[in-house]
């Protein structure tokens, strides 16, 4: 069975200083996705970050890194130079295939920043 | 501009009434999802979409039905039979097939917030 964990209910950061947010995975599909999602308290999903299981390296997208690490399954997410506006919800989710692809989330991190 | 909508964004109901929330996307994606939230919880699958007239039990799809005339459209009813509706309801859409496009990235509605009374 698929699953997604992330162990860290909430986090503080300072403002400008760099924050990891957690995610383990467990899933005997050998082509896999990880994504990551910024939820503010308006609800919507922000798309930040993608990670194929068959990637060589880790992705990046401006501020934000996965640091992917296959052996231990895990795929944590890191904000470089944190900013007031990253303060939200942050969702680990893993693609796996499922007939289609079909996607499991984990329950959340919720960052705060501080000025 | 390509997205998708939900309507409405806040929804009340009494017990015992049946209520639809309405998912339309105009980025002409052929699957397309129904996820609960709730507090402090991730993302649950409810249905699930590939095509027009086909969709696909997610893990919490009792008290839930849906339907996907069109490939645009892909509303959700949440049946008196739901004992506990009251969530954030999220539609969500991604381009077709198993292979098509290295993400394979969901793209989000805005959501709809069910109240029962």
């Amino acid at each position: 069975a698929q699953k997604i964990t992330q162990t860290q209910p909430g986090m503080f950061v300072q403002e400008k200083e760099a924050v990891t947010l957690d995610c383990t995975y467990d899933t005997s599909d050998p082509s896999y996705g990880l994504f990551w999602y910024k939820q503010p308290s308006s609800g919507e999903m922000i798309f930040l970050i993608y990670q194929g299981s068959y990637d060589q390296q880790n992705a990046t997208e401006g501020r934000y890194s996965l640091n992917f690490q296959k052996a231990r399954k895990s795929a944590n997410l890191v904000i470089s130079a944190s900013q007031l506006g990253d303060s939200a919800m942050y969702f680990c989710a893993m693609r796996y295939t499922s007939g289609t692809y079909k996607y499991i989330f984990g329950t959340g991190t919720r960052l705060k920043v501080l000025a | 501009d390509g997205g998708i909508t939900q309507s409405p964004k806040y929804l009340f109901r009494k017990e015992g009434q049946n209520v639809t929330l309405s998912c339309e996307q105009n980025l002409n994606h052929d699957a397309m999802y129904w996820y609960r939230q709730d507090p402090g919880q991730g993302l649950r699958l409810i249905y699930y979409s590939q095509i027009v007239n086909d969709f696909q039990k997610g893990d919490i799809a009792e008290g839930y039905s849906v339907s996907r005339e069109k490939k645009e459209s892909f509303p959700l009813t949440v049946t008196s039979a739901q004992k506990n509706p009251t969530a954030f309801y999220l539609c969500a859409s991604r381009p077709g097939g198993l292979w098509s496009g290295s993400y394979n990235e969901q793209f989000f509605g805005p959501g709809t917030r069910l109240t029962v009374l």
